[in-house]
Parts: C-alpha cells; structure tokens; sequence
C-alpha cells in the first residue's frame, strides 16, 4: 500500500531533550515536506525537500532541522523542544509526475512539549 | 503575510444542495492549487488540484475553479452529502510542486440533514 509513515504517533516531552520524529514513504517520491497545525492558524510549512540532499526552510523553520539523505525518509529533528512546540505534526511526500494527485500526508505526530 | 487565505471559517449548508468554498491567492508564481479534506486528528486527504493553465476540473461531485485574473479559486460539492462535514483547506504551490504547499486556514463545512 502507497502511504507516508511517521512515528511515533503521539509524544510527550521535557523542555530540551532531543527528540526525532521519523517519516518514510514508500512511493519513490522526490519532494517532501513537513508541517505543523495549530489552532486558527491551519498548517504551516515547517521545511521542504526536492530530492536527496536538497532540503529548504519552509514558513516556519526555527528551532527545526531535517535531512535527506535517502530518498524515501525524511526525519524531523528537534534539538531543544520548547512548549511552542508542542503541535500535531505531518509529513507529505509528492512526485513531480504526480501532482495531479497532490501530496500525500501521513497521520500525523502529536508533540506535547512540557 | 497570508498567501492563501480562506476568509469564512465554517459553512452550513443543507444536505443534497451545493456547497462553496472559497479561497484568495496573492502569490502570482502559485502554478498548483490543491483542495484538501481534513477529520480531526487525522491528515489531510488529497480532494482535488488545478494547474495554473487550467481554468476548471472536475471529479466527480467535486469541481474546482480557477480565476486567474482574480487570485481566486473555489471548491464546488454537488450534491452535499454527510459524509462531506469535515475542514477543508485550499493549498497552493509553485515550482511545480517542489518546494511543498502554502495552506490556507481552513473552512469547517457542515452538511445539514
């Protein structure tokens, strides 16, 4: 089955542990993205990757890092974790021959930052 | 600064009549726009999308539209169904899709029985 996996599904965290959500796709895709939504605010691009080794800063990159270095796995990285970040987390992957079809996103991480 | 913006947060439409919803754009480099379904606690689920050289598509009950001149996109349900109460966001994306979606904020559609 096509999907975009993320663990874990929910966490809880201390102020400043390091944390990492992963995100894997299984469809060959070239572009993923993470995002956050949060109440009335809808959900905002955190950082975006083209294809291996290509990543870039979203709407709102601060206090986030990525990598890229496969093709199918695009994990989030928090090196402090402070309570703003606490928010349900997606990641999206797309293929320039499938835009047609939009992103696909996962499920979704929920982060409670304490 | 609002790229893509959704002024009505939620609609109340009766079922089996037609539901709109509405989305502006200020980014004229936006070449993709995209309807996307969300149930709480749940990621969003691809609806529909438009490319830029399009003015119209169509998929089944769902059909957007796409003014170009006015940075104006709509989301037309036909007939309204139940199943249809949920958030719906309008996203956007230029480069062809590379650099990721801009979303709106939402419009929480309620279908009435």
């Amino acid at each position: 089955e096509a999907q975009v996996t993320q663990n874990p599904r929910y966490l809880i965290t201390v102020t400043g542990k390091k944390l990492t959500v992963t995100c894997s796709q299984n469809m060959n895709h070239e572009y993923m993205s993470w995002y956050r939504q949060d109440p009335g605010l809808g959900l905002r691009q955190i950082y975006y990757s083209m294809n291996v080794e290509v990543t870039d800063k979203g709407d709102v990159p601060e206090g986030y890092k990525v990598s890229r270095k496969e093709k199918r796995n695009f994990p989030l990285i928090l090196e402090s974790p402070s309570p703003n970040q606490t928010s349900l987390y997606f990641c999206a992957s797309s293929s320039y021959r499938d835009m047609n079809y939009g992103y696909t996103f996962g499920s979704g991480t929920r982060l409670t930052v304490v | 600064d609002q790229q893509v913006k959704q002024n009505s947060p939620s609609l109340s439409v009766q079922e089996g009549r037609i539901s709109i919803l509405n989305c502006d754009y200020t980014n004229s480099m936006f070449d993709y726009f995209l309807w996307y379904k969300k149930y709480p606690a749940e990621g969003p689920t691809f609806l529909i999308s438009i490319s830029s050289i399009k003015d119209k598509n169509e998929d089944g009950r769902f059909t957007v539209f796409l003014n170009k001149s006015a940075k104006h996109l709509s989301l037309h349900i036909v007939p309204s169904q139940p199943g249809d109460s949920a958030v719906y966001f309008c996203a956007a994306s230029s480069g062809g899709g590379a650099d990721g979606l801009t979303f709106g904020k939402g419009t929480h559609l309620i279908i009435q029985p």
